[in-house]
């Protein structure tokens, strides 16, 4: 079954950093292109970094220069360090397979980070 | 950045009855391949979003197939044929042609 599967997330404070962990099975990892996606309570989503297959990273501007995205193919793992956080990064973070269109064709169940004092 | 911009925002729809949904988008999605970079997503309550249309028109693995997506350059429009209670939920629509990808702000489908 294609699956993927996050973890690492929780209460940090302002200022702190997390790293979150996405678990690909089901499917070649290092084929595909890797996204996070998050959703604060009650919003909508929004797209927060990509991983090419060469490793190429990519960011809005709102995560850049704070967020790192990283994959190790040998683990079928994705990662996001997220460091500086803000209570405005509070959200569900979701990890999302990206197929060849720039559409995301397999989710995870989202693990939740709180940023809050 | 691309603007998705969906309407409307909140859809009641009765069993049975015809729904559509607008996005439109600041700038063209036709990628020089001739493909239009814009994807559709339901987000059932309590539930990870899901791919329901891909490249515009193209219904993803398993949506059936009173799921259609039309439309563009920048218009484009999902349509459920015939609406079903498990059809509620959040629909998006997605910009996959340049960075940072956008989504539209959301339409909530919900059973009169």
């Amino acid at each position: 079954e294609v699956q993927l599967v996050e973890s690492g997330g929780g209460l940090v404070q302002p200022g702190g950093s997390l790293r979150l962990s996405c678990a690909a099975s089901g499917f070649t990892f290092s084929s595909y292109d890797m996204h996070w996606v998050r959703q604060a309570t009650g919003k909508g989503l929004e797209w927060v970094s990509a991983i090419g297959t060469a490793g190429d990273p990519y960011y809005p501007g709102s995560v850049k220069g704070r967020f790192t995205i990283s994959r190790e193919n040998a683990k079928n793992s994705l990662y996001l360090q997220m460091n500086s956080l803000r209570a405005g990064d509070t959200a569900v973070y979701y990890c999302a397979r990206g197929i060849t269109t720039g559409a995301f064709d397999i989710w995870g169940q989202g693990t939740m980070v709180t940023v809050s004092s | 950045d691309i603007v998705m911009t969906q309407s409307p925002l909140s859809l009641p729809v009765t069993p049975g009855e015809p729904a559509s949904i607008s996005c439109r988008s600041s700038h063209s999605l036709l990628h020089s391949n001739g493909y239009t970079y814009l994807h559709w997503y339901l987000q059932k309550p309590g539930h990870s979003p899901q791919l329901l249309i891909y490249l515009g028109s193209n219904r993803a693995s398993g949506v059936p197939d009173r799921f259609s997506g039309s439309g563009s350059g920048s218009d484009f429009t999902l349509k459920i044929s015939r609406v079903e209670a498990e059809d509620v939920g959040v629909y998006y629509c997605m910009q996959g042609l340049h960075t940072p990808l956008t989504f539209g702000g959301g339409t909530k489908v919900e059973i009169k």
